[in-house]
């Protein structure tokens, strides 16, 4: 069974501080990567995903990822944080095509200090 | 156009009591997916339909239910309610794999308190 993993559980910022939140997944064939974010009081909304071709993808608010295959990695970034960014982030794996079941990460809590 | 409705939004049952989470998705989409988030474990996947055929199910007893109606509406139900069921239960729509974007798109969540 694959599995997502996290690093963090709380991530505390100041604003203008870079960001990257560790994801590693846990599945040898091919794989879809996904990063979904939930602000406070809101429903879950996709950030980015990837599929193939170029590892690193770009989402949206400036947010972007790459795809380490060899380290079965997702990490999450973005250069410069703001406050809006504080929201609860999820990295989530599909295996293949044909299937929405989705192995999410337990979250990573980010709070933006202003 | 209107995004993947759940009803109810909060409700309050005791142990014993059964409950049925209602899903209305995006129009067009016909693949539905639910999912049990808990501070403790996250979100964990219950199970998926298409075409009002179960396609996947995840590791939850047998009290854990539901079914997709052909105009691709969802249900979900919870036989014998446990203190532990007490969660947040998202549904989330998608596009049929003709047009797989991957993506799923997700409601508000019923939220589910056993007392």
């Amino acid at each position: 069974a694959q599995s997502v993993s996290q690093h963090n559980h709380h991530v505390i910022l100041s604003e203008a501080a870079s960001l990257e939140l560790g994801c590693n997944y846990s599945y040898g064939g091919t794989v879809n990567l996904f990063w979904y974010v939930q602000y406070p009081g809101q429903h879950l909304q996709l950030l980015l995903k990837y599929f193939s071709g170029d590892p690193l993808v770009k989402g949206i608010k400036g947010f972007e990822a790459e795809f380490i295959k060899s380290k079965f990695s997702f990490n999450l970034r973005k250069p410069s944080v703001q406050w809006s960014d504080t929201a609860e982030y999820f990295c989530a794996v599909r295996s293949g095509a044909g299937s929405y079941q989705l192995t999410f990460g337990k979250g990573t809590k980010l709070s933006v200090i202003p | 156009k209107a995004g993947v409705t759940q009803t109810p939004r909060y409700l309050i049952k005791t142990r014993g009591q059964q409950v049925t989470l209602s899903c209305s998705p995006i129009s067009g989409h016909r693949s539905v997916s639910w999912y049990q988030q808990t501070p403790g474990q996250g979100l964990q996947f219950l199970f998926e339909y298409f075409s009002e055929t179960q396609r996947n199910k995840g590791n939850f007893p047998g009290r854990f239910s539901g079914r997709q109606f052909s105009n691709s509406r969802s249900e979900m139900n919870v036989s014998t309610l446990e203190l532990g069921d007490s969660a947040l239960y998202l549904c989330a729509s998608s596009f049929t794999p003709g047009g797989d974007t991957g993506e799923l798109f997700f409601g508000e969540g019923s939220r589910l308190t056993v007392l």
